[in-house]
């Protein structure tokens, strides 16, 4: 079945340092794959999507690009702040009218002043 | 516009019972979902309902069901609450199932914790 799986955490990171949180998928078809975020006490927020191989998704200056070739979408920021600090979910949706995501497990980025 | 509503915020249950939480989707959406986040796991899909009826279901007991109603706000219950039910339950809306239609807001989610 589709799988996704990212880097474990917690990623402690000063601020200003480049950030890359790994994700790789499992899935049959072609998803579409999704960065979603979780501050505190809050619920998810879709950080960015890509819905197509080689789609670069982007917005407040994070980037992943769909890899097919190697199942991937991993996560970058080239400066990071402290209001960055919050979780970090990787999901899939798979082809098909279906809503179901499928997450991967999270990664606690923390950004240090 | 207001975004997805769930009640109550928080709730405390011991074993045994149930209960039932709330969700309103975002204004002119059809769909809601929901998920079950464990503490320190990603969010698992439990249901999706799209006008009223059932598309998709989770690798869930039948101690959970959930409905639609006309207004497409939408209930989950959980039946003979087991402690590992513990956890913080996430409701999402679209406005349809397809394509772009089918991007997922999520609203704030209902803690539960079972004693």
């Amino acid at each position: 079945g589709n799988s996704v799986t990212q880097m474990e955490g917690p990623v402690t990171l000063s601020e200003e340092a480049f950030l890359t949180i790994n994700c790789t998928y499992t899935a049959t078809g072609y998803p579409s794959l999704f960065w979603y975020v979780q501050y505190p006490g809050e619920g998810l927020q879709l950080l960015l999507k890509a819905t197509k191989a080689d789609d670069k998704g982007s917005n407040k200056g994070f980037e992943a690009t769909y890899r097919k070739e190697t199942t991937s979408f991993h996560l970058e920021k080239g400066s990071v702040q402290v209001s960055d600090s919050a979780v970090y979910f990787c999901a899939l949706r798979g082809s098909g009218n279906t809503g179901k995501l499928i997450f991967g497990q999270g990664t606690t980025l923390q950004v240090k002043p | 516009d207001a975004g997805v509503t769930q009640s109550p915020t928080h709730l405390i249950k011991t074993r045994g019972q149930q209960v039932t939480l709330r969700c309103s989707p975002i204004s002119g959406h059809k769909s809601v979902s929901w998920y079950q986040q464990v503490l320190g796991q990603g969010p698992q899909f439990i249901f999706q309902y799209y006008e009223k009826e059932e598309r998709g279901r989770g690798n869930f007991p039948d101690r959970f069901s959930a409905r639609q109603f006309p207004n497409y706000s939408s209930e989950l219950n959980v039946n003979a609450l087991l402690l590992g039910d513990s956890a913080l339950y996430l409701c999402a809306s679209s406005s349809g199932l397809a394509g772009q239609y089918n991007e997922q807001f999520f609203g704030p989610g209902t803690r539960l914790t079972v004693l």
